[in-house]
């Protein structure tokens, strides 16, 4: 069984302080994991996919197998980053590829 | 990009009734379509997958029966909640898979049930 879990569920920070968004992983395969935002009254969209080890918005993400974490973290935070954050893994199920999502993380940047 | 519709954006019905909901992938095919459902301040719940020109894979404790999953083309895939109940109310989403492991994801659908 894949799971996801995001401790917090509401994470407050000010303008121009890190911030980090946790992420845990329990699955027996090779995962592939991603980041998704859903701002106010938008879609859910892909913000960042550790295969691609890019930074986007200027969030990044690193993928600890050992510790099974994948927390996303970005140095100076914004007010536009205020948002749902949902870590979610891929993996097989049967012969599918699923999505599980971890519950969500709000994040709300303070002026 | 790749952009996924889902029709309508919200509903309204009576219990007992049943209420379709379309998804559409707009600018590039998807023989993999995913239903998920959200409850408020809750986190996305897969309930089936839904592949072209074949049956849809329920989660589990999703019935069957009462969720039917239609992926008729390439483009559409189609959600009937049959006899809706007051329970079924909720945010159903839907995700459009292009590629081994891009989904896009619909604006969703807010269903209330009277």
């Amino acid at each position: 069984a894949q799971r996801v879990t995001q401790p917090e569920k509401l994470l407050s920070v000010f303008k121009g302080a890190p911030v980090e968004l946790k992420c845990n992983y329990s699955y027996s395969g090779s995962p592939e994991l991603f980041w998704y935002v859903q701002y106010s009254r938008q879609r859910l969209q892909l913000l960042l996919r550790h295969i691609s080890r890019e930074s986007i918005k200027g969030f990044t993400a690193d993928l600890n197998k050992g510790e099974t974490s994948f927390h996303l973290k970005k140095p100076f935070a914004q007010e536009e980053d205020s948002a749902m954050y949902y870590c979610a893994l891929s993996g097989r199920s049967g012969s599918a590829r699923q999505l599980t999502f971890g519950s969500g993380t709000q994040l709300t940047v303070l002026p | 990009g790749a952009v996924v519709s889902q029709h309508p954006s919200w509903v309204i019905c009576k219990s007992g009734t049943s209420v379709k909901i379309e998804c559409r992938s707009l600018d590039f095919q998807a023989t993999t379509m995913f239903w998920y459902r959200q409850f408020p301040k809750q986190s996305l719940m897969l309930m089936a997958t839904s592949n072209e020109g074949s049956k849809a894979t329920y989660e589990q404790g999703v019935e069957k029966d009462k969720f039917l999953i239609n992926h008729a083309s390439l483009t559409l895939s189609t959600l009937t909640v049959t006899s809706a109940h007051p329970e079924d109310s909720s945010f159903y989403i839907c995700s459009a898979r292009r590629g081994p492991d891009e989904q896009y994801f619909g604006p969703g659908t807010r269903l209330t049930v009277t």
